[in-house]
C-alpha cells in the first residue's frame, strides 16, 4: 500500500535542543495525524490537523499542515529525555476510503540527557 | 483506566494452533480496527468494522478473521497460525466524524 515519506529516519540529539521531523507524499490528504510510540506500547495520539495551513500546538509540540495538503512538520521545542520514542505521521483522504489512514514509517528519536 | 484495551498483551504459540486475540474500549466509537506492526513496514490494516453488521478486509487479511461481538468489542483470530504472522496487533477506534484513530497498547504474538 501506499506509504507516507517521514524523514529523519532516526535522530539522536541533546536534551534542550529542538527537533524538527516531517511527512511528505504525492497524494493530497485532508487530515494529517501525529503519534508517538514508546516500545512495547500502541500510538498515541500527539496531534490532529484538519485543515490546511493549521498550526497546533500541544505543550511543546507544534506541527503544521503543509498548504499543498501534500506535507506536514512536527516540531518539539526543548527536548526531555521523555520525548524518546518513535513519531509517526499519518495522512487520510476523504470520499469513499476516508476511514483508512496511510502511515509514514516513523522516526526513532534518541535524546541524550 | 484505559479507553481501549487488549487482552492478551504477550502470546507465545505454536504452528497451526488457533488464536484470539481480544479488543474493547470504552470511548463509545462506532468504528474499530485491526493492525499488524513489523518492523521497517509501518502498521498494516487487517481488518476493519464500522458497526456491528459491518465487517471489512484490509490490505493483509489473508489468514486472519474477525468478529464484531458488540459495539465495544472486535476480536481477531488466526486460524492456524504460522510462523511469519509474529508480529506486533494493535487495535484502534474512533468516531465515524473525524475518523481520528486510538490505539490499544498492543498484543506482542510470537508464533514458533
Amino acid at each position: 500500500g501506499q506509504q507516507l515519506n517521514q524523514s529523519p529516519q532516526s535522530m539522536f540529539i541533546q536534551e534542550g535542543e529542538d527537533v524538527s521531523m516531517n511527512c511528505t507524499s504525492s497524494s493530497i490528504f485532508n487530515t494529517w495525524l501525529w503519534y508517538k510510540q514508546d516500545p512495547g506500547e500502541g500510538p498515541v495520539l500527539l496531534i490532529a490537523l484538519y485543515k490546511a495551513g493549521e498550526l497546533t500546538s500541544n505543550g511543546r509540540l507544534t506541527a503544521q499542515f503543509g498548504i499543498t495538503r501534500k506535507d506536514s512538520f512536527l516540531n518539539i521545542s526543548a527536548s526531555i529525555p521523555s520525548d524518546v520514542g518513535i513519531y509517526f505521521c499519518a495522512g487520510r483522504k476523504s470520499g469513499g476510503s476516508n476511514y483508512k489512514l496511510t502511515f509514514g514509517k516513523g522516526t526513532l528519536l534518541t535524546v541524550n540527557p | 483506566d484505559a479507553d481501549v484495551t487488549q487482552t492478551p498483551r504477550n502470546r507465545i504459540t505454536k504452528t497451526g494452533k488457533r488464536i484470539m486475540l481480544e479488543c474493547s474500549q470504552t470511548k463509545g466509537h462506532d468504528r474499530m480496527y485491526w493492525y499488524r506492526q513489523d518492523p521497517g513496514l509501518g502498521l498494516r490494516l487487517i481488518y476493519y468494522s464500522f458497526d456491528v453488521k459491518d465487517i471489512n478486509k484490509g490490505e493483509i487479511s489473508d489468514g486472519y478473521s474477525v468478529s464484531r461481538q458488540a459495539q465495544a468489542k472486535f476480536s481477531l483470530s488466526l486460524e492456524s497460525a504460522i510462523p511469519n504472522q509474529t508480529a506486533l496487533y494493535f487495535c484502534a477506534t474512533s468516531h465515524g466524524g473525524t475518523d481520528t484513530q486510538y490505539f490499544g497498547p498492543g498484543t506482542r504474538l510470537t508464533v514458533l
